[in-house]
């Protein structure tokens, strides 16, 4: 069973655009939720998580949780160069807290 | 800010041969993690280790797979004989721990194994 999925992209936007970042999972258990952005050779690095619904807002990141139909999103507005990277939705789902499932992870390109 | 930090930043071995990837933690984390990613596909969870024992473990750590905590702050991932199919990038983890405490990772060995 494909537990979190995500449209692998590659999406490219112009400097100053909003993003949107798309992610679907399958367990109703999942309650909490995890955005990471990894750069090329890099590791995954934690921008936001979130737990149930709702929106959560960090800076120019918000993070979205619509339980209903089992979808979660990530926006950034007023995209910049330095936002290109692939991002990894993922979540610790229903069971143990250590076992993140993630998504493959979407690519995306901000040009200048 | 503190970080997870991994080496060697990449290892090359024969097949058949053991691999050890060391990882240093986040000085006060108490959960530690390895995480592994194939070339295009997606991070996948190794196992999880806790109070000096394995918490969980996935299908794909077998008994080929080893973590150890061998002194206060290290923690180590050995492969013991190697495959072909081992080449991919692992990523040490740490948490402070408790309810959904979030993962910090290190920047990854990339395993070759040939």
């Amino acid at each position: 069973q494909k537990e979190v999925e995500q449209d692998p992209g590659p999406l490219s936007v112009p400097e100053g655009a909003i993003v949107s970042l798309n992610c679907t999972y399958s367990n109703s258990a999942f309650q909490y939720f995890m955005w990471y952005r990894q750069y090329s050779r890099k590791g995954p690095e934690l921008l936001m998580y979130t737990y149930s619904s709702g929106n959560k807002e960090d800076g120019r990141f918000t993070a979205q949780v619509d339980k209903s139909s089992k979808y979660i999103s990530l926006f950034i507005r007023d995209s910049q160069p330095s936002d290109s990277a692939t991002y990894l939705c993922a979540s610790p789902g229903g069971g143990s807290n250590y076992k993140l499932t993630f998504g493959k992870g979407t690519l995306l390109t901000v040009n200048p | 800010e503190p970080e997870v930090t991994q080496t060697p930043s990449h290892q090359v071995t024969q097949m058949g041969q053991e691999v050890i990837l060391r990882c240093v933690p986040i000085s006060n984390h108490l959960y530690f993690y390895w995480y592994r990613q194939i070339l295009g596909q997606k991070v996948e969870f190794l196992v999880s280790f806790y109070n000096n024992e394995i918490s969980e473990k996935s299908e794909i750590f077998d008994d080929q797979f080893s973590v150890e905590r061998p002194d206060g702050s290290n923690f180590t991932l050995k492969i013991r004989s190697t495959k072909l199919e081992d080449s991919a990038m692992y990523f040490c983890a740490s948490s402070v721990g408790g309810a959904n405490s979030p993962l910090h990772f290190g920047n990854g060995t990339r395993l070759t194994v040939t």
